[in-house]
């Protein structure tokens, strides 16, 4: 049973416009969120991170926006650029339990110049 | 230099052979991990040890042996594995437990024929 889902496969968005990038998770003891973006032949990367006490946080032209009654999240790109056409993931972690992070599947965005 | 190195990127083995994967990180961090990612699924976690010691391991059949010899070395052994094993393998590091965020390396790129 998949704890963090990525329910878009893909994104294609146009250059300039607004990228919107979702996650749902069913566990409610998860109480710290991550971003992380992956490049063809690298490695993830970490790119904005949640915790469950705040509702949104923001660096630059990534904001994270944390739902806890609906379990849900999103990573909001404004403007969106071709240099983030990337694999994005989103992943959960429960603090007092460690270090495990729980990843969804990912989502390809493309941006269309 | 990037902080986490992973060699090789690609290997191809038999699955008769005995093969393993490095992992070097240069962050200082006392906590790393093994994470396997098929096509389309999500980072499923291996493995992850704490100032050396592992401190979780995933229900990993017994043909994936990891070593950490240091805080900064990362191995994993592997022997008899099977074609379904192929798959991109991930190590990353982390400063602490509890949430922290998570340093990747690039992969290694595994095929078993």
């Amino acid at each position: 049973d998949q704890q963090v889902k990525q329910n878009s496969p893909s994104l294609s968005v146009q250059e300039g416009r607004i990228s919107i990038l979702n996650c749902d998770y069913t566990n409610s003891m998860f109480d710290y969120f991550l971003w992380y973006k992956k490049y063809p032949a690298e490695g993830p990367t970490f790119l904005i991170s949640i915790s469950s006490i705040k509702d949104k946080n923001e660096d630059g032209r990534f904001t994270v926006f944390l739902n806890k009654s609906a379990k849900h999240l999103s990573l909001h790109i404004v403007p969106s650029q071709p240099g983030d056409s990337a694999v994005y993931f989103c992943a959960a972690s429960i603090r007092e339990y460690g270090n495990k992070l729980v990843f969804g599947a990912g989502t390809i965005l493309r941006v269309k110049s | 230099e990037t902080g986490v190195t992973q060699t090789p990127r690609h290997l191809v083995m038999g699955m008769t052979n005995k093969k393993s994967l490095k992992c070097e990180q240069h962050l200082g961090h006392n906590a790393m991990y093994w994470y396997k990612q098929s096509a389309k699924k999500p980072l499923e976690l291996m493995f992850v040890y704490n100032f050396k010691e592992q401190t979780e391991n995933n229900s990993v059949p017994s043909r994936f042996s990891p070593e950490c010899p240091n805080s900064s070395h990362l191995f994993l052994h592997l022997h008899t594995l099977q074609p379904e094993d192929s798959a991109l393998y991930l190590c990353a590091s982390s400063r602490q437990s509890g949430g922290n965020i998570q340093y990747f390396g690039a992969g290694t790129r595994l095929s078993v024929l």
